[in-house]
């Protein structure tokens, strides 16, 4: 079951920051974090396993919400670098399978 | 080396034709994965091996079938295709099932 984030798209000055959700209607095992930029491969950010741990990735940083089934992804003083779809992915049980977001398009302008 | 290595980058091929994608990665990594992505989606798991063995097939049709030769490789034999199997498809590996995907730089298929 594909989970479900928000927002959709968001547009950013160089410096603000923002938050991704990502939210499922299954429990959790786990959530993984991916950046896309234009044209390339996804990137790997991060992965919260289920426990509400919070985790930093220079000034990314994501939680995991275990009563809400819930991972938001924070991104603060934003860099224009920051531009592309990020998606989350979430697995359901150990040996389950990822499965990810339909994304959130984040642009950062001068 | 950090890297999964796709090859070709583009490929146009026809309903007829048979083609292959190759992956590659020296990592040691057990696991690998092929994704299917058309634009603005996410990618969508087609296949994934787990120590050269296929442990998941997320029902994709005969069309596609893949092959893991040894523990760095990684294929998939394409055969018959139609347009709308046109997209970006994605290889992947990593230390584990389930641990931190590395994804290669895909190929760009396209399906006249």
């Amino acid at each position: 079951q594909q989970p479900v984030q928000s927002p959709q798209a968001v547009i950013l000055r160089e410096g603000e920051d923002a938050v991704i959700n990502c939210s499922s209607s299954k429990a959790l095992y786990s959530v993984h974090w991916y950046r896309q930029k234009h044209g390339e491969a996804p990137v790997f950010l991060m992965i919260l396993l289920k426990g509400g741990e919070q985790k930093g990735h220079d000034k990314i940083s994501a939680s995991f919400n275990e009563k809400k089934q819930q991972s938001s992804l924070y991104l603060t003083a934003s860099q224009l670098s920051y531009s592309g779809t990020y998606f989350c992915g979430t697995v359901y049980n150990q040996g389950g399978k990822l499965i990810f977001g339909q994304g959130t398009e984040l642009s950062v302008k001068p | 080396d950090t890297e999964v290595t796709q090859t070709p980058k583009h490929l146009v091929m026809g309903m007829t034709n048979k083609k292959s994608l190759k992956c590659e990665q020296h990592m040691g990594h057990r696991a690998m994965y092929w994704y299917k992505q058309k634009a603005k989606k996410p990618p969508e798991l087609m296949f994934v091996y787990s120590y050269e063995k296929l442990s998941i097939n997320e029902s994709v049709p005969s069309r596609f079938s893949p092959e893991c030769p040894n523990s760095s490789l990684l294929n998939l034999h394409l055969h018959a295709l139609q347009p709308e199997d046109s997209a970006l498809y994605l290889c992947a590996s990593s230390p584990g099932p389930l641990w931190k995907l590395f994804f290669g730089s895909g190929t760009q298929l396209s399906v006249l």
